[in-house]
């Protein structure tokens, strides 16, 4: 079983409308989660992180975390074709290791 | 905002041949990490380093790779004897501390190149 999985997409989203990313981890005694954006031969730039079961929000990105199902979502939130990018799930703590995994990445392309 | 800073952007080398990658921590941060990213695949753990000296290490990371703080601000990774499959991106991360709260902030990357 993968650590950490992701739907590699590709996903295309019209403009304006709300992107949605999946993401689901094997390690229920991981610690916190990662969302971070990747263009292409750029490296990962990070967009938010939680750690806390429910909803985090910062201006029109919102992570979601569900500890008993194992799983963390990003919504995107008025989609911009700048969002056009390789999204990245990270957890850390997967066996009480301090690092980060990263999931495969989703491709989102936001169509004008 | 504070980078992590990493040199060169891009290095071309011949299988065989040492490389050493380069990275400026954030300056308060006490963890730091290197990753690597082959082309078209998930970015990778190779080793993370605290208190001058390895905490982990991936299996990835073997007798052909070394890392070193070697004055209170720079860290390195070494490659000896390179290979045409170490060709990847190469990226730092620093951390400020453990624990849920603390994010992980990465370098540009090095994009290694062997011939």
């Amino acid at each position: 079983q993968k650590e950490v999985e992701q739907n590699s997409g590709p996903l295309s989203v019209p403009e304006g409308a709300i992107a949605s990313l999946n993401c689901t981890y094997s390690d229920r005694g991981s610690q916190s989660f990662f969302w971070y954006r990747q263009y292409s031969g750029k490296s990962p730039e990070l967009i938010m992180f939680i750690y806390s079961n429910g909803d985090k929000e910062d201006g029109r990105f919102t992570a979601q975390l569900n500890k008993a199902s194992q799983y963390v979502s990003l919504l995107i939130r008025d989609s911009q074709p700048s969002d056009s990018a390789t999204y990245l799930c990270a957890v850390n703590g997967i066996q009480g290791a301090q690092k980060l995994v990263f999931g495969q990445g989703t491709r989102l392309t936001i169509n004008p | 905002e504070p980078e992590v800073t990493q040199t060169p952007s891009h290095q071309v080398t011949q299988m065989g041949q040492e490389v050493i990658l380069r990275c400026v921590p954030i300056s308060n941060h006490l963890y730091f990490y290197w990753y690597r990213q082959i082309l078209g695949q998930k970015v990778e753990f190779l080793v993370s380093f605290y208190n001058n000296e390895i905490s982990e290490k991936s299996e990835i990371f073997d007798d052909q790779f070394s890392v070193e703080r070697p004055d209170g601000s720079n860290f390195t990774l070494k490659i000896r004897s390179t290979k045409l499959e170490d060709s990847a991106m190469y990226f730092c991360a620093s951390r400020q501390g453990t624990g849920g709260a603390y994010g992980y902030t990465f370098g540009s990357g090095t994009r290694l190149t062997v011939v």
